[in-house]
C-alpha cells in the first residue's frame, strides 16, 4: 500500500513569516498533486508535479517535485492571512486509478 | 459552469436504513472517485470508475456499492449504514486517470445513529 507522509500536521504562523509542507513517501508516484481545502468544501487544485526536480511556483507558492519522485514540499513565502486553509498534497499511482492522499497540513496566519 | 454536485449535503439517518448519495458531473469526465474523508484520517478512496460501467474498489470499500450506468452520474449506496460509515465524502472528477486534475464536489457531511 502506497502511503504519503505529510508534514507538519498543524501549522500555526503570524502573517509575513515563511512556511514549508513536506510531503514523504516510499513509493513512486507518477505525478503529484497538491490541493488546498477550505471547510465546508471540496478540495481544489492547486498545482500538479510530474517530472523528477521539477519546480513550479503559483505566485508566493513555490512547489517542488523529489529527483525520485518520492517526494514534494509546499513552500509560501511571506504568508497572508488568505492563505489560512488546509493543505492536502497526493500522489497518483503508476496505474492511475487512485490518488493516494496525504493526511493533510492545516495552516493558520494571523495578523 | 463546470462543476461536480452531490445531493443530499447533509444527512442524518438510522442503522441499516439504505441511503444514496449521488455525484453528478457536467464535464465529460470519464473518471470519477468516491472518497471519505475523517479526521486524522485524511481523503481515503472507496471507489472509482474508469468509465461507463467500469468501477472497481479502492481503500476502504466494505459497506458501500456504486454504479456507473451514465457518463455523468456516479451514486454511491449504502444498503445498510452502520454508525462508522459517520464522514464527510466527496466524489471527485476529472479528465481521464488520476493524473489529471480532480474536481471535488462540495461534500456531503453523513451521520448514522
Amino acid at each position: 500500500t502506497q502511503l504519503l507522509e505529510q508534514s507538519p500536521q498543524f501549522l500555526s504562523i503570524q502573517e509575513g513569516e515563511n512556511l514549508t509542507v513536506y510531503c514523504n513517501s516510499s513509493s513512486v508516484f507518477s505525478s503529484l498533486q497538491w490541493y488546498r481545502q477550505e471547510p465546508g468544501e471540496g478540495p481544489v487544485l492547486l498545482v500538479t508535479v510530474v517530472t523528477g526536480g521539477e519546480v513550479k511556483k503559483l505566485k508566493r507558492l513555490t512547489f517542488q517535485f523529489g529527483d525520485a519522485r518520492k517526494d514534494s514540499s509546499l513552500h509560501i513565502t511571506a504568508a497572508q492571512t488568505g492563505d489560512t486553509g488546509l493543505y492536502l498534497c497526493a500522489g497518483a499511482n503508476q496505474a492511475g486509478t487512485a490518488l493516494i492522499f496525504g493526511k493533510g497540513t492545516t495552516l493558520s496566519v494571523s495578523s | 459552469e463546470a462543476q461536480v454536485t452531490q445531493n443530499p449535503r447533509y444527512l442524518i439517518t438510522v442503522t441499516g436504513k439504505k441511503l444514496t448519495v449521488t455525484c453528478s458531473q457536467n464535464m465529460n469526465h470519464e473518471y470519477m472517485s468516491w472518497y471519505r474523508q475523517d479526521p486524522g484520517l485524511g481523503l481515503r478512496q472507496i471507489y472509482y470508475s474508469m468509465n461507463v460501467e467500469v468501477t472497481d474498489k479502492g481503500d476502504v470499500p466494505e459497506g458501500y456499492k456504486v454504479s456507473r450506468k451514465e457518463k455523468r452520474n456516479f451514486p454511491l449506496i449504502l444498503e445498510s449504514p452502520s454508525p462508522n460509515q459517520t464522514s464527510l465524502y466527496f466524489c471527485a472528477s476529472s479528465l481521464a486517470e488520476t493524473s489529471y486534475e480532480q474536481y471535488f464536489g462540495p461534500g456531503t457531511r453523513l451521520t448514522v445513529t
